[in-house]
């Protein structure tokens, strides 16, 4: 079935560096694609959208790709922070049988970041 | 989380009792989504609502039943608790589209 998954499981930078999180995904119909945080003893907190009609996308620290030729999108951030560690997990919508979301997602299994000082 | 509570944060229960968790939202949001997250499985999606008394299966629904009497309120019901039931349970809000905005969740421990 369609799936959203990741290339990385665990990642581990030095605070300064710039992090990159991949995620492939299988379901070319997807319109959209969302990033969550998720810090320790927390839920997800949402990150960064990005339409499937666009191929990047900036928000504050962090960049979504999008290259549809290849099913991939990844998430940067620029000059980790201790603060940036968590797991972090890509969605994209999960369609009924008659192509409806009701808003559903579909969540990767997520990748842990962890940036030591 | 501002907007959407859980309800309780944590419980422990013995196996083959029912237990219902809460989500309680004043966001006015008609749609409502229950997941379940487990090591190794992400989060799954259990229930969700997309009005008062709409409300329609997720991918591991099985074990488990939802109520949506009013708007803020949609409770998750485990009938008869099992070990495999054992998990952390999050609410969320919204749409998909938008972001959802989730709770803090619900560690459940079946004994």
């Amino acid at each position: 079935g369609e799936s959203v998954g990741l290339h990385l499981p665990t990642l581990s930078v030095q605070e300064g560096d710039n992090s990159i999180i991949n995620c492939a995904y299988s379901n070319s119909a997807s319109d959209y694609f969302i990033w969550y945080k998720q810090e320790s003893g927390k839920g997800p907190q949402f990150i960064i959208d990005i339409r499937s009609n666009m191929d990047k996308r900036q928000g504050q620290r962090v960049t979504v790709l999008l290259n549809k030729t290849v099913k991939h999108l990844s998430l940067q951030i620029a000059a980790t922070q201790p603060g940036d560690s968590a797991v972090y997990f890509c969605a994209e919508p999960r369609n009924n049988a008659g192509g409806t979301s009701y808003g559903k997602l579909t969540f990767g299994q997520g990748t842990i970041l962890t940036v030591h000082p | 989380d501002a907007g959407i509570t859980q309800s309780p944060r944590h419980k422990v229960t013995e196996t083959g009792t029912p237990v219902t968790l809460r989500c309680h939202q004043t966001e006015n949001h008609r749609y409502m989504y229950w997941y379940r997250q487990d090591p190794g499985h992400g989060l799954r999606l259990i229930h969700y609502s997309y009005g008062v008394k709409d409300t329609d299966k997720g991918e591991v629904s099985d074990g488990y039943s939802v109520s949506r009497s009013k708007t803020e309120d949609f409770l998750l019901t485990l009938e008869s608790a099992t070990s495999s039931q054992t998990s952390v349970y999050f609410c969320a809000i919204g749409r998909g589209a938008y972001g959802y905005t989730f709770g803090s969740g619900t560690r459940l421990t079946v004994v």
